[in-house]
């Protein structure tokens, strides 16, 4: 298994761009988790999807951020238009059955907004 | 809402050396679990616990879910170079939805060689 895919790595962009990163889960996970970890606070999640319908977007910062998942093994979240304090890793979680059964993270996206 | 305090924040500890870590909670949490995440990745699950009382090994690692449930701890036995990194408790609590995983900020681990 590959396991949670990330892209791109590493994303340098400047203020006022659109930003989209993407994420390809465990193939068969029904959990799907959008987090950002920042020094100040952590790792704080964004939004989460089951079986590809959002459940708990309470954690999306502003409109500026919008996530989807048009299947299930896909899923985007979009920074529109993106501003220095955006700046952070951005990481996918997939899982099977939630959260007591544990998340497999991706890489994280280091997203620089200059 | 529900948060974790997570302590210490970081630690400098020499090669050989124990190391314990611990994480409470002001409310009631029902599973228990424990990443560590090396630099540039993201975090991997060490162990899960899901019992009060609950006493899990994982190699030189040990956990254990406190009896309040409102606490955990992880002990690292002769640490090496390699357990360099920063290790979260995660948590899920009573009430909370299925999906939802609260993390603590951190211990970050420095091993001297």
């Amino acid at each position: 298994d590959a396991g949670v895919i990330q892209s791109p790595r590493h994303e340098v962009t400047e203020m006022g761009q659109e930003v989209t990163l993407r994420c390809k889960p465990i193939s068969g996970h029904d959990y799907l988790f959008w987090y950002r970890q920042t020094m100040m606070r952590g790792l704080e999640l964004l939004i989460y999807f089951n079986n590809n319908v959002p459940i708990d977007d309470s954690g999306m910062p502003e409109d500026r951020f919008s996530a989807k998942m048009p299947n299930a093994s896909f899923s985007t979240l979009k920074i529109q238009p993106s501003e220095p304090r955006d700046s952070a890793v951005y990481f996918c979680a997939s899982s099977l059955g939630g959260a007591p059964t544990g998340y497999t993270f991706g890489s994280g996206t280091r997203l620089t907004v200059v | 809402g529900q948060q974790l305090n997570q302590s210490p924040q970081s630690m400098f500890i020499q090669e050989g050396e124990d190391v314990s870590m611990n994480c409470t909670s002001s409310s009631i949490f029902n599973t228990w679990l424990w990443y560590k995440q090396d630099p540039g990745e993201g975090p991997v699950l060490l162990i899960a616990l899901y019992k009060a009382g609950e006493l899990t090994s994982n190699g030189r690692l040990t956990a254990q879910f406190g009896i309040t449930r409102k606490d955990s701890f992880l002990n690292i036995s002769a640490s090496i170079p390699s357990d360099v990194g920063i290790y979260f408790c995660a948590g899920q609590g009573y009430g909370g939805s299925q999906g939802n995983l609260i993390f603590g900020k951190g211990t970050k681990l420095s091993v001297k060689p």
